[in-house]
């Protein structure tokens, strides 16, 4: 069973502070990573995908990767309250044809 | 604006009802997905489709069933054999191995 794992949190952290969101996977040939935000009752919304080792920057997110590990994490520079939200990791397994496993989601609170 | 519509945003099911949830995507994609949502759990995924008249059953597609008989459309019904239909539906698109993308789902409850 091939799946994603997350720790469910609540994550806190102040304002103006990094937040550090983590996950690992169990398919070692799995290629493709993605970032969700989900606020409370909203769908998800993509903020970062990552296919290689190494980090991948966008503003003040950067996702890592880590395939010999099988570990992947999201780190937000600057938390802003706004930034509070169910963060889920998901992965497209090998051969999935885009198919994707979902982790159960860290939920982040900035305090200001 | 291109996106992904869904609907209705709020649905209830009375007992040996079958319910049907619509999608619509205009962004041109060739895959679209369901996905069932519990609270506090991840995105588990029921039903997808590749191509315009093929779909695939995800992990949990008993109880469910869907059509594509045009590239926008995807609908999704909840049959009366799914006895615990609760829950938050949500659809997504994308290009083949791209990111996916969803609409704003849809929230079902039983009567």
């Amino acid at each position: 069973q091939k799946e994603v794992e997350q720790n469910s949190g609540p994550l806190s952290v102040p304002e103006g502070a990094i937040a550090s969101l983590n996950c690992t996977y169990s398919d070692r040939v799995s290629q493709s990573f993605f970032w969700y935000r989900q606020y409370s009752g909203k769908s998800p919304e993509l903020i970062m995908s990552i296919y290689s080792n190494g980090d991948k920057e966008d503003g003040r997110f950067t996702a890592q990767l880590n395939k010999a590990s099988q570990y992947v994490s999201l780190l937000i520079r600057d938390s802003q309250p706004s930034d509070s939200a169910t963060y889920l990791c998901a992965e497209a397994p090998g051969g999935s044809q885009g198919n994707l496993i979902f982790g159960k989601g860290t939920k982040l609170s900035v305090k200001p | 604006d291109g996106g992904i519509t869904q609907s209705p945003k709020y649905l209830f099911r009375k007992e040996g009802q079958n319910v049907t949830l619509s999608c619509e995507q205009n962004l041109n994609h060739d895959a679209m997905y369901w996905y069932r949502q519990d609270p506090g759990q991840g995105l588990r995924l029921i039903y997808y489709s590749q191509i315009v008249n093929d779909f695939q059953k995800g992990d949990i597609a008993e109880g469910y069933s869907v059509s594509r008989e045009k590239k926008e459309s995807f609908p999704l019904t909840v049959t009366s054999a799914q006895k615990n239909p609760t829950a938050f539906y949500l659809c997504a698109s994308s290009r083949l191995n791209q990111p996916q993308h969803f609409g704003d789902g849809t929230r079902l409850s039983i009567l």
